[in-house]
């Protein structure tokens, strides 16, 4: 139980068009989703938390008109890359819960890569 | 403010040798803390998990970590490595947000290498 996906698991993309990535809580309703961005080499910095009907909480220094998350039902979040730029290339991971204090659930991550 | 740090950025050990690798946390309440695993590639993967309780926690693969709370540590062992566990694992702290969201920390990660 616990599965997370993503979809696309790759994908490239010209500079200036958006992309959306998407995670899905397989086998659980998951009330609060997360974002996350993984540069080569290093951690996984949080990018927002997003609760189920509501809006994306961002962490300081995310741009909020630049990866719009939505999180339309329990079990369904997006990542909306606006006009996308080389700089945002990078490891895109997405988790799921099932509330406060429940363990995350990962998903296997989304390379994006804008030329 | 919080924080989780991993001191050793890669380690290689031979097959059928012990583990530890080190995590230390920074945060003022009681921790949640959890060990997770990350093949290249790929999403990261629940090793254990402490809440509370015994400070000696069981995972999956083997691996055990012990939440040492006079240290601030919270380091993962395995008695006998195998090529398999070669990966990145990441140390984390959940923390609970002034809105009431938890969100987790991540310590930077240590590389463990496997010679055969």
């Amino acid at each position: 139980g616990a599965v997370v996906s993503q979809h696309p698991s790759r994908v490239i993309c010209k500079s200036g068009t958006s992309v959306k990535i998407e995670c899905r809580s397989l086998d659980f309703q998951a009330t609060t989703m997360f974002w996350y961005r993984q540069f080569p080499k290093q951690s996984l910095m949080l990018m927002a938390t997003s609760n189920e009907g509501s809006k994306a909480t961002y962490e300081q220094g995310v741009e909020k008109d630049k990866f719009l998350i939505n999180h339309a039902s329990l079990t369904l979040s997006t990542l909306t890359v606006t006009s996308a730029h080389p700089e945002d290339s990078s490891f895109y991971i997405c988790s799921a819960s099932r509330g406060v204090t429940d363990t995350q659930y990962f998903g296997p991550g989304t390379r994006l890569t804008v030329l | 403010a919080q924080s989780v740090t991993q001191p050793d950025i890669h380690i290689t050990v031979s097959e059928g040798a012990s583990l530890e690798l080190r995590c230390n946390y920074s945060y003022g309440a009681t921790p949640y803390l959890f060990w997770y695993v990350q093949s290249p590639g790929q999403g990261l993967q629940l090793l254990l998990k402490y809440f509370s309780g015994d400070t000696l926690v069981q995972g999956i693969k083997g691996f055990e970590a012990e939440f040492k709370r006079s240290q601030s540590s919270f380091n993962l062992r395995k008695p006998s490595v195998h090529w398999s566990d070669a990966a990145e694992y990441f140390c984390a702290v959940g923390i609970i947000t002034q809105g009431g969201s938890e969100k987790l920390v991540f310590g930077k990660g240590t590389k463990l290498t496997v010679n055969p």
